[in-house]
Order: structure tokens, then C-alpha cells, then sequence
């Protein structure tokens, strides 16, 4: 059984760097074709992809947010990682992990995410 | 980036009716190796959103087989054949065939 948790600061100042883990279960990601992907979702809004991490450490990040994410993860402890720098209050979102298994049934399991706000 | 545009915004429909949700992209989906990378996911009020339907069409476990998905290319549709209580909610499609993954806005399923 798939699992997934997200934890994360709750709140943080704009201008500082946003630290997220991803805790999971049910699969590895030194499994081939594993993934784990971030997405995020502001309040009352919809579905943003940030970036996903591959079984063989390969990375994608959303352009759009530029160099400010770096995803990773610690395989022989089931937890992958985002960093977000230079946060600002447009970065207050519910932030979720889900499992991204790269055959076509992508986010098949996802956190109950964790709430972000970034203010002053 | 790829952009998807769902229709209606929002869907307001009677228990055991059937609707229909359309997703349209600004360009094909069909990837070089043969697969469509469209899923949908079903986010009910203070929930996670869950995988109901992926590679168009196959319907994921445990997802009841009044959902079903249909379409190909730059048109895509989630049809649901009986809506229940537990359907209500944000539908979005989203896609992977062209990176980055983007999502529909989304289209909201409420009771009549």
C-alpha cells in the first residue's frame, strides 16, 4: 500500500527558504521508473506542477519558478525533499508529493499535503 | 507550455444524472511512443485529489465504472453515467506528454 506524507514549516518569512519532506511508503525510489512530483495549490485555486525526482536522481523543475526549486531525495530513508528559496506570499499553498510512477498512471497516490504561508 | 481548457467551469446536475466534462489542449497529446499522457483527477471538498481515469481512458482501480474517459489528440472528455453524492467536486485533467505537466483549471461538480 502506497503512502505519502508532506511536512513542513506551517509558516515562514518572505525573502527565506521553504524546506518540504516527503515521507512515503509502499515503494522505493531506487525502484526503475520510480518518481516522486510536487505540486502545489493555493487557497481556492487550482493545480500547479513544481518538479518531479526519477529513481536515477534525474530532476525536472517547473520552468516558470526558474532556479528558486531543487528537489532531492534520501532513498534508504523513503523521503524526498523540495526547497524553495526566496519565498514571497505568492508562494502560500497547500503543497502535495505524489507518486509518479512512470507508466502512464501518474500521480496515482498523493499526500494529504501540507499548508504553507509565507508572510511577514 | 501546454495549455488545457476545461467546459463547463462548473456543472450543476441532479443524483443519477450524466455529465460531461471536456478538456481541450493547444496541442496534441499523442506522444512519440503511441501513449496520450491525459489523465483526470477528482479533488472532493477537503481532500487530496485522486487519480480517476489516466492514459485517456483506464479507469484506476477502485474508481466505479460510471466514470469513463474518451477522446484522443487535442480533445479529451470525462463522462460520468449516474452521478452519485460522492462525485461532487473539482474535476482537472492534466497532462504529461509535454513537459512541463499543467493542469486544467478545473470544473466544479455541484448539486442542483
Amino acid at each position: 500500500q502506497v503512502t505519502l506524507k508532506e511536512s513542513g514549516p506551517g509558516i515562514l518569512q518572505p525573502s527565506h527558504t521553504l524546506s518540504l519532506t516527503c515521507s512515503f511508503s509502499g515503494f522505493s525510489l531506487s525502484t526503475y521508473g520510480m518518481g516522486v512530483s510536487w505540486i502545489r495549490q493555493p487557497s481556492g485555486k487550482g493545480l500547479e506542477w513544481l518538479a518531479s525526482i526519477w529513481w536515477n536522481g534525474n530532476t525536472y523543475n517547473n520552468p516558470s519558478l526558474k532556479s528558486r526549486l531543487t528537489v532531492s531525495k534520501d532513498t534508504s530513508n523513503n523521503q524526498a525533499f523540495l526547497k524553495v528559496t526566496s519565498v514571497d506570499t505568492a508562494d502560500t499553498a497547500t503543497y502535495y508529493c505524489a507518486h509518479t510512477p512512470g507508466t502512464g498512471r501518474e500521480f496515482d497516490y498523493w499526500g494529504q499535503g501540507v499548508m504553507v504561508t509565507v508572510s511577514s | 507550455d501546454v495549455v488545457l481548457t476545461q467546459t463547463p467551469p462548473t456543472l450543476s446536475a441532479t443524483i443519477g444524472q450524466s455529465v460531461s466534462i471536456s478538456c481541450r489542449s493547444s496541442q496534441s497529446l499523442l506522444h512519440s511512443n503511441g501513449n496520450t499522457y491525459l489523465h483526470w483527477l477528482l479533488q472532493r471538498p477537503g481532500q487530496s485529489p485522486q487519480l480517476l481515469i489516466y492514459l485517456v481512458s483506464r479507469l484506476e482501480s477502485g474508481v466505479p465504472n460510471r466514470f469513463s474517459g474518451s477522446g484522443s489528440g487535442t480533445d479529451f472528455t470525462l463522462k460520468i453515467s449516474g452521478v452519485e453524492a460522492e462525485d461532487l467536486g473539482l474535476y482537472y485533467c492534466v497532462q504529461g506528454t509535454h513537459a512541463p505537466y499543467t493542469f486544467g483549471a478545473g470544473t466544479k461538480l455541484e448539486l442542483k
